[in-house]
């Protein structure tokens, strides 16, 4: 049963820092994983979709990396902002193409200026 | 840019009584999801939908819990009698094909329900 876990859980910043958010799940037969961006009381914001095959993926500040084979993915902000406040959920979805995602807990971002 | 778009944006209801939300996916996407978030924790998978059928159910998806794609374009899910642990955030999502857009899950903005 695939598990995801997220750490840390929070992390408190001040403005400009460069930021590693890190994402391990448990069953490295993936199809591929996306990162969310979810604001408090609020929906999920797509932020970046790496398929199985690829190591990494960028758009604008932020870059994801997958090791598949360690069951790792990190997310990293550079120049951190505190628009970026919010909380980070990474999602692996099960190989096949059509299977669920699994969420996990998310780290929750702070970022003061 | 096409997207999910999920009705109502919040709904309070009496304990015990039905709720439908309502999904209106992408329109070449095939496959269909609802997701839970309970305040403070996590995002749980519910159900998935392809091919007018349930492909998979969680734990939680129990007999309270109905999916439908009535019209080809509506995709619905009915809690029959609500309990006070039902209130969450719903969130319903689609994927087209396998192959296109990267098997990429789009999210609608959700479905806030509250059980008094």
């Amino acid at each position: 049963k695939q598990e995801v876990t997220q750490i840390p859980a929070a992390l408190s910043v001040p403005e400009g820092e460069n930021l590693v958010l890190n994402c391990s799940f448990t069953d490295s037969a993936i199809y591929n994983l996306q990162w969310f961006r979810q604001d408090p009381g609020k929906g999920l914001t797509s932020l970046l979709l790496i398929q199985s095959s690829q190591r990494e993926q960028t758009s604008g500040r932020l870059n994801a990396s997958l090791d598949k084979s360690s069951g790792r993915s990190t997310l990293y902000i550079a120049a951190s902002q505190p628009g970026d406040s919010a909380t980070y959920l990474c999602a692996v979805r099960g190989s096949g193409g059509y299977n669920k995602l699994i969420f996990g807990a998310g780290t929750r971002l702070a970022v003061h200026p | 840019e096409p997207e999910v778009t999920q009705t109502p944006s919040h709904q309070v209801t009496q304990m015990g009584q039905e709720v439908i939300l309502r999904c209106v996916p992408i329109s070449n996407h095939l496959y269909f999801y609802w997701y839970r978030q309970i305040l403070g924790q996590k995002v749980e998978f519910l159900v998935s939908f392809y091919n007018n059928e349930i492909s998979e159910k969680s734990e939680i998806f129990d007999d309270q819990f109905s999916v439908e794609r009535p019209d080809g374009s509506n995709f619905t899910l009915k809690i029959r009698s609500t309990k006070l642990e039902d209130s969450a955030m719903y969130f319903c999502a689609s994927s087209p094909p396998p192959g296109l857009a990267g098997g990429e899950l789009f999210f609608g903005e959700g479905s806030r329900l509250t059980v008094l």
